[in-house]
């Protein structure tokens, strides 16, 4: 069965430093998503992105964020500056298409564990 | 805005008995709505949706859920609870209308299922 799988499992870095979370979406999906969970919280909405270009993005999405498809098959979250708060579990998602009145399932990968030191 | 809540951070059940996990969402259209489950150190699998159609959903593993407008609830339950069923429960809407797709999660439900 086809999955998104992300790397790396567990990232950890130093707080001002950039990183980058690599996702693998499903090959013909063409929705790509961030979320991430900080410890003991709920799940958050990042980033959609469609189409090379981002859909929609949440207040949490500032300008030290980004995300870019470098390939066919890649989809990346890029943190430019890292701080102690960024420390989460980042899940990326994927899903069919949006098409009116027609709702795709998202499916999710494992998530990368990112340590802010 | 949408939002959803989730009563119970943590549910403790024995294995044979019936798991309710509660959901309900606010929204001023009915949204979509989802539960997704994540065993330890996994993503998000989804359990089941409802989009409209019947307002009883089944899903995997012998889940379901009912929809209910009236109390803008969608509980989720199992009759029998399985040893395997032990994980995080998240209920998550999606808006009907406008062009977001993204999901809204609850803080999760946390399910023991003892001997």
């Amino acid at each position: 069965e086809p999955e998104v799988t992300q790397t790396p499992s567990h990232q950890v870095t130093q707080m001002g430093q950039e990183v980058i979370l690599r996702c693998v979406p499903i090959s013909n999906h063409l929705y790509f998503y961030w979320y991430r969970q900080i410890l003991g919280q709920k799940v958050e909405f990042l980033v959609s992105f469609y189409n090379n270009e981002i859909s929609e993005k949440s207040e949490i999405f500032d300008d030290q964020f980004s995300v870019e498809r470098p390939d066919g098959s890649n989809f990346t979250l890029k943190i430019r500056s890292t701080k102690l708060e960024d420390s989460a579990m980042y899940f990326c998602a994927s899903s069919e298409a949006l098409a009116s009145g027609t709702i795709y399932e998202q499916y999710f990968g494992p998530g990368t564990r990112l340590t802010v030191t | 805005a949408q939002s959803v809540t989730q009563l119970g951070s943590h549910v403790s059940v024995s294995e044979g008995a019936l798991v309710l996990l509660r959901c309900n969402y606010s929204s001023s259209v009915p949204p979509y709505l989802f539960w997704y489950v994540q065993y330890p150190n996994q993503g998000l699998q989804l359990l089941l949706k409802y989009t409209s159609a019947a307002t009883l959903v089944k899903g995997i593993n012998g889940f379901e859920a009912e929809f209910k407008k009236s109390e803008t609830s969608f509980h989720l339950t199992k009759p029998s609870a399985h040893m395997s069923d032990a994980a995080e429960y998240f209920c998550a809407v999606m808006p009907k209308t406008g062009t977001a797709s993204k999901l809204t999660f609850g803080t999760g439900t946390r399910l023991q299922v003892t001997l």
